[in-house]
């Protein structure tokens, strides 16, 4: 079946502007996790979906980025007045459920985001 | 504060050797642990999961887990340099899996 699909795949905006990235997770995922890695960094988590709870935001940097998820399904993280530290990949990913057994996550091919 | 430790690397092997991945971790509530395969430029592909001690292996792959000494480890046997990758150790047992840094492995012929 179909993957995690991500778009768009590269990004290139100005600083100040906004930017939408969008994750359409595997289907009958009700997980869905957002991480950003940076050139040669490791993952940065930065929020998780689980069904209809209140999302986990305690990973996003600042208040300029949110996200939402809308009928539990696709998935848009909104980063405000970017800044060039910005810049990095944007991974999602979306695992069936949590708990062992089910909690394997799989990744969506992400969104290179370049601040200019 | 959960922490998952791999050391960067690179770890060189030659063509037709086992590489050995090595993974610590500091919850001891973790329940599952993974370990995925990230090419250069591309996006993390899982390679194994295991949540019982001992060994599982999957064809050249095999992932050994010590809940006791809280440490996990993926082997890589006949290791080819289509191996050549980033190799990142997961764990979970919350809902939010915490990830290690990677350790790039290189395969020379």
């Amino acid at each position: 079946g179909a993957g995690v699909s991500q778009s768009p795949s590269n990004k290139v905006t100005e600083k100040g502007k906004d930017v939408e990235l969008r994750c359409d997770p595997i289907s009958g995922h009700t997980a869905l996790y957002w991480y950003r890695q940076s050139l040669g960094q490791g993952l940065e988590f930065l929020i998780y979906f689980q069904g209809n709870s209140a999302p986990d935001k305690s990973g996003l940097p600042s208040d300029r980025f949110s996200a939402e998820r809308t009928g539990g399904s696709v998935s848009t993280l909104t980063i405000q007045r970017t800044q060039q530290e910005d810049s990095a990949v944007y991974l999602c990913a979306s695992s069936l459920d949590v708990g062992a057994g089910t909690d394997t996550q799989y990744f969506g091919p992400g969104t290179r985001l370049t601040v200019l | 504060q959960k922490e998952v430790e791999q050391n960067s690397g690179p770890l060189s092997v030659p063509e037709g050797a086992i590489a050995s991945l090595n993974c610590t971790y500091s919850d001891r509530g973790s329940q599952s642990f993974f370990w995925y395969r990230q090419y250069s430029g591309k996006s993390p592909e899982l390679i194994m999961f295991i949540y019982s001690n001992g060994d599982k292996e999957d064809g050249r792959f095999t992932a050994q887990l010590n809940k006791a000494s809280q440490y996990v480890s993926l082997l890589i046997r006949d290791s080819q340099p289509s191996d050549s990758a980033t190799y990142l150790c997961a764990v979970g047992g919350s809902y939010i899996p915490t990830f290690g840094r990677g350790t790039s492995l290189i395969v020379h012929p």
